[in-house]
């Protein structure tokens, strides 16, 4: 069965602090992951994506990594600020971009 | 930027209701979703479109029918709500395969949908 498993549920931080969030998958065929950001209220946006191919990529704060041999994927949050909290959704996509399979995504919160 | 937007931010029906939740997305965009979400469980996919005119079932379609009849716009249609179709719903919308290997689901805002 394609399932996507997050860890953990959630998590609370100090401002400034660094943190990594954690997402396995059994998904086949694989096409890519992504992981989204999801803001309480409003729609999940993208902040990475990883092709099967990727081992590391980073958007400002944020670095994901990819290992496919071991179908898991991270999120490194570093240097955390307020605006970070939200839930984080990792999302891998199957059947050439038709399907997108969601895990249930990390709770983060980052408190002053 | 891709816009997908949905009508209703929030909603409030009676059990009973039929009720409609539209989502339109200006990017010519192929593949429209629509997706409840609730604590714990993630999002989970009620109904996909792959063209005009063209359905697919998800994982969750009961109580829940769709249409689209034009490629810009998405309906979700619950034929007589019910209380356990509380929940936020999602609308996304992405490009066949085929124009973009590593296309991107663009995400409305949202509708968070009470049913009483």
């Amino acid at each position: 069965k394609n399932q996507v498993e997050q860890s953990p549920q959630s998590l609370i931080i100090l401002e400034g602090k660094n943190c990594t969030l954690q997402c396995n998958y059994t998904v086949s065929p694989f096409s890519n992951l992504r992981w989204y950001k999801q803001d309480t209220g409003r729609g999940p946006v993208s902040l990475t994506i990883m092709t099967f191919s990727e081992n590391t990529k980073s958007n400002g704060r944020y670095t994901a990594t990819l290992d496919a041999d071991t179908k898991q994927s991270s999120l490194h949050i570093t240097a955390s600020q307020l605006s970070d909290s939200a839930s984080y959704i990792c999302v891998v996509t199957l059947n050439y971009g038709q399907n997108f399979v969601f895990g249930p995504g990390t709770r983060l919160s980052v408190l002053p | 930027d891709v816009k997908v937007t949905q009508s209703s931010r929030y909603l409030v029906k009676r059990t009973g209701e039929k009720v409609f939740l539209e989502c339109v997305q200006d990017m010519d965009h192929e593949n429209m979703f629509w997706y409840r979400q609730d604590p714990g469980l993630g999002l989970r996919l009620i109904y996909f479109s792959y063209d005009v005119k063209m359905k697919e079932k998800g994982d969750i379609p009961e109580g829940y029918s769709v249409s689209r009849e034009k490629k810009e716009r998405f309906s979700l249609i619950l034929e007589s709500a019910s209380t356990n179709q509380t929940s936020m719903y999602l609308c996304a919308s992405s490009l066949w395969w085929s124009r973009a290997l590593n296309t991107e689901a663009f995400f409305g805002q949202g509708t968070r949908l009470t049913v009483v």
